[in-house]
């Protein structure tokens, strides 16, 4: 079954570097990935897509201190130079067949 | 510029239904995948239908299957999710998202219209 796991928070100070994980389970380590970004009492937005190789597409807009990464079942959000805006939730999304499947998101708090 | 409007979220009773509608603007609707999310009140996000451009595939989350019906207005360039049989634990935050690649990742999202179900 495909699922993908995140830890429930995360946080860095100001100017500093956070890196937000998102596992895939058994059996499904090759898949690609997607970032979305849901700032408090907002829609989500796009961030990025992030395949197995680590290669990532970032949406419209994007900041470069948003980037992705990649190493084996593992997919990697790391935001540099935090800013007080980025304290959000950070939600992982794939898919198969069907219904796109989503991650429990992490909590960024910028301290 | 992308833009997806959604709208028709009420407070309804248990056992009733309405239909939410998105607006497309900005892009080819006719070329894309579009689907539904949900968000119930301090949970994480939740993929409840997905259809094709042409919709002759529609996926549907297990849980409201026989409930919930994905549709499309290619000419309206329109989506829209019939929501029959309602239940509390639908009440929710729903999304509509345009899919940014055959049946793959969401690359641009609406703002989310509220249905609450309650009596």
């Amino acid at each position: 079954q495909l699922v993908l796991t995140q830890s429930p928070s995360a946080s860095a100070s100001l100017g500093a570097s956070v890196k937000v994980t998102c596992t895939l389970s058994s059996g499904h380590s090759t898949y690609a990935i997607a970032w979305h970004q849901q700032l408090p009492e907002k829609g989500p937005r796009y961030l990025m897509k992030v395949n197995n190789d680590g290669s990532h597409t970032k949406g419209d807009g994007i900041p470069d201190r948003f980037s992705g990464s990649s190493s084996g079942a593992e997919r990697y959000l790391t935001i540099s130079s935090l800013q007080s805006e980025d304290e959000a939730d950070y939600y992982c999304q794939t898919w198969g067949t069907g219904i796109q499947i989503f991650g429990t998101g992490t909590k960024v708090t910028v301290l | 510029e992308v833009q997806l409007v959604e709208s028709g979220g009420v407070l309804v009773q248990p056992g009733g239904s309405l239909r939410l509608s998105c607006a497309a603007s900005g892009f080819s609707f006719d070329n894309y995948w579009m689907s539904w999310v949900r968000q119930a009140p301090g949970k994480g996000l939740e993929g409840v239908a997905t259809i094709k451009p042409d919709a002759t595939e529609k996926y549907h989350l297990d849980s409201v299957k026989g409930r919930f019906t994905v549709s499309r207005d290619n000419a309206k360039n329109s989506l829209y999710l019939q929501i029959n049989s309602l239940r509390a634990e639908d009440t929710a935050v729903y999304y509509c998202a345009r899919v940014g690649y055959s049946n793959t990742y969401f690359d641009y999202w609406g703002q989310g219209t509220l249905v609450t179900v309650s009596s």
